[in-house]
């Protein structure tokens, strides 16, 4: 089905261990996203790509890195994992401007 | 002030009950708008854009007021299936669109 595909959908690290989160997308959307959902929280931007070559900081950058592989992909990565990065984490695309996103099924991350 | 705000609820209705939501939004700028609705544990997805002019699909009216910036959603004759957390979503163009917290529907037989 088209749309966007997150890899993996549940994970456990230790503290201190690295991993990178995937993310592809195949409506050729320009932009991508990475979220965090946290209870209580809402969702919390990490970081975007708004377009193939650029990404920028969101709310929640620190702990994290992104690369934008290609326009279909858009990665990441935890280099070293705390307990606070214990959460939920959606990526989403959009195409342009007045277009809404579309999310992935998310991945359950958590960190012991 | 916060970009969006949202009544957290939790809203519990009956079945069949009509149910409104509002959402306020501090950025007069704002160009597009969106409720999307969240299931427990499952990604967001889109319900419905909002139009200036109001608009509606089927048991679901979302409505907006630029002048008050303040977007509605009413769910008439509630569903169980219609329980779940409903996020207002703000468009400023080019950048990251701005969620709400969320408002959580409980519709009970």
């Amino acid at each position: 089905n088209a749309g966007v595909t997150q890899t993996p959908k549940f994970q456990v690290l230790k503290t201190g261990q690295s991993m990178t989160l995937q993310c592809a997308q195949d409506m050729n959307h320009n932009s991508m996203y990475w979220y965090r959902q946290d209870p209580g929280m809402g969702l919390r931007l990490i970081y975007y790509s708004a377009s193939e070559g650029t990404t920028d900081k969101g709310e929640v950058p620190n702990g994290y890195n992104v690369s934008r592989l290609n326009k279909r992909e858009f990665s990441l990565r935890l280099e070293s994992a705390a307990p606070s990065q214990t959460s939920v984490y959606f990526c989403a695309s959009r195409d342009r401007g007045n277009y809404g996103y579309t999310f992935g099924s998310g991945t359950r991350l958590t960190v012991v | 002030r916060k970009e969006v705000e949202q009544d957290p609820g939790p809203f519990n209705v009956p079945e069949g009950a009509t149910v409104a939501f509002n959402c306020t939004y501090s950025n007069s700028a704002s160009q597009s708008f969106f409720w999307y609705r969240q299931d427990c544990r499952k990604e967001p997805k889109l319900l419905m854009s909002v139009y200036s002019s109001g608009n509606e699909d089927g048991r679901f009216t979302a409505q907006l007021n630029r002048a008050s910036q303040y977007i509605s959603l009413l769910i008439r004759d509630s569903k169980l299936s219609d329980s779940a957390t409903y996020l207002c979503v703000v468009n400023s163009g080019n950048t990251p669109l701005v969620f709400g917290k969320g408002t959580r529907l409980s519709v009970i037989a």
